[in-house]
């Protein structure tokens, strides 16, 4: 399965700032999955990306607070805009659902704590 | 819609004890099922998977099966440990088209107990 680089691992920003997290993988893919997981809570997916088109996001979500590019098969980055306390989440990027039934990986997540 | 249910947490056991942590699902088609586990501070991992009705997996003595009639996908284990502590998410991706989106249960927390 692939293996994937996601940084920073954690930070703490100032509300009003931006902050953008990268995912590197080891294997071309199709499909990359963005996911915020708020304190406590599961995992609520926040857009797709695919290679050469705009990402698509889910509902809650949008591109002006989430910009998401996705310039090859192996890197993405999420950029948090305009952070308030209420964006103080794990992101996690993800890859997998090139077939029926194949497992997905996670990077090990981004712990955002916005003051 | 497509959803999944598990049940509430956290479950506290003593260490050997018998694990179950049930799952629901409601999907159209046929979903493919899957639970994760997060340790302390970790990402989330695979622990296994299934794709059809009646199938089993299994994966570090943790086993669950796939019940279509039941629409369940019940995470077991026949004696737990105290590295076994984690929260465990059941998933499961869309049956009808291979949209690659996970759609997760909201985590069960375990703690297993020396």
């Amino acid at each position: 399965s692939a293996v994937i680089s996601q940084k920073p691992s954690r930070d703490i920003c100032q509300r009003g700032t931006s902050l953008t997290i990268q995912c590197q993988v080891d294997s071309q893919v199709t499909m990359m999955f963005w996911y915020r997981q708020q304190p406590g809570q599961s995992l609520t997916l926040i857009a797709t990306a695919n290679q050469g088109s705009e990402a698509t996001y889910e509902s809650g979500f949008v591109i002006d607070k989430f910009p998401i590019s996705r310039p090859n098969l192996t890197f993405s980055t999420l950029t948090v805009s305009n952070m308030s306390p209420e964006d103080s989440s794990i992101y996690l990027c993800s890859v997998g659902g090139e077939q029926r039934g194949y497992g997905y990986t996670f990077g090990s997540g981004t712990r955002l704590t916005v003051v | 819609g497509n959803s999944v249910t598990q049940m509430e947490g956290p479950v506290t056991l003593s260490e050997e004890a018998f694990l179950t942590i049930n799952c629901t699902y409601t999907a159209t088609g046929y979903p493919s099922l899957f639970w994760y586990v997060q340790y302390p501070g970790e990402g989330l991992q695979l622990l296994l998977k299934a794709t059809k009705a009646d199938d089993k997996g299994s994966n570090k003595g943790f086993e669950a099966t796939y019940r279509k009639e039941t629409t369940s996908f019940h995470l077991e284990k026949g004696s737990v440990q105290v590295s076994d502590s984690a929260v465990y998410f059941c998933a499961l991706t869309h049956g009808s088209s291979n949209t690659g989106k996970l759609i997760f249960g909201q985590g069960t927390t375990l703690q297993v107990k020396p």
